[in-house]
């Protein structure tokens, strides 16, 4: 069966500080891979998709970006943090087609 | 429903009622249609889907309900427990496109 992982968990790090959250996804080849971001009792925001290795589309312009060096791995990272960044950073991978998402646990980033 | 700030619609029901859950949805080319249920601290979980040639679908306790002509999408849960106590997203998704847009979300609050 397939399985997704992200981590960390919980991540504290400073104003300007950089960022790497990665994301792996095992049991399935090609996946399409997403990073999202959510705000305390807010929905869902996209923030970059990949449908293959070294692809990646951005939705929001901001000082975040996304890497996919491997097939079944995601990275979402920034050179310099802002306050604005905190959230919950989910990562989720999808066969394709008119097929469900699945997510990681997510990973709750706080910015001092 | 519409979320307000930070403040998510909430349905409140009693253990063992049944719980509608509604969704508009704003795309008229959007095919394929999602349910998750989101825990505190966790990511969206994979519910039940329905593509648009079908009105109805059923899963174990749960039914989803689609109505193209108003395009309004709905999540029934039967006898509803107090582990079902979350957030209730819905999604939507074209055919051909790799972009899945989720509502505000709905909390459930299941009372004893």
């Amino acid at each position: 069966s397939q399985t997704i992982h992200q981590w960390p968990a919980t991540l504290v790090q400073p104003v300007g500080s950089p960022l790497s959250l990665e994301c792996t996804v095992e049991g399935t080849s090609n996946p399409n891979l997403y990073w999202y971001r959510q705000a305390a009792g807010r929905g869902l925001q996209l923030l970059f998709y990949s449908v293959g290795i070294g692809q990646i589309s951005s939705e929001v312009p901001q000082n975040l970006s996304a890497s996919r060096p491997q097939d079944r791995q995601f990275i979402l990272s920034s050179k310099k943090l802002l306050l604005s960044d905190s959230g919950f950073y989910l990562c989720a991978w999808s066969e394709g087609g008119d097929q469900p998402q699945h997510f990681g646990d997510g990973t709750r980033l706080s910015i001092l | 429903g519409e979320s307000v700030g930070l403040h998510l619609p909430t349905l409140s029901v009693q253990e063992g009622d049944n719980s509608i859950i509604n969704c508009a949805y704003s795309n008229s080319a959007s095919d394929y249609f999602i349910w998750y249920k989101q825990e505190s601290g966790k990511g969206p979980q994979f519910i039940i889907d329905i593509r648009s040639n079908m009105d109805k679908r059923q899963g174990q306790r749960v039914t989803v309900l689609l109505n193209k002509t108003v395009k309004h999408l709905s999540l029934q849960i039967a006898a509803t427990q107090p582990g079902d106590s979350a957030v209730y997203f819905c999604a939507e998704k074209t055919s051909g496109t790799y972009k899945y847009i989720f509502g505000t979300g709905t909390r459930l609050k299941v009372l004893a």
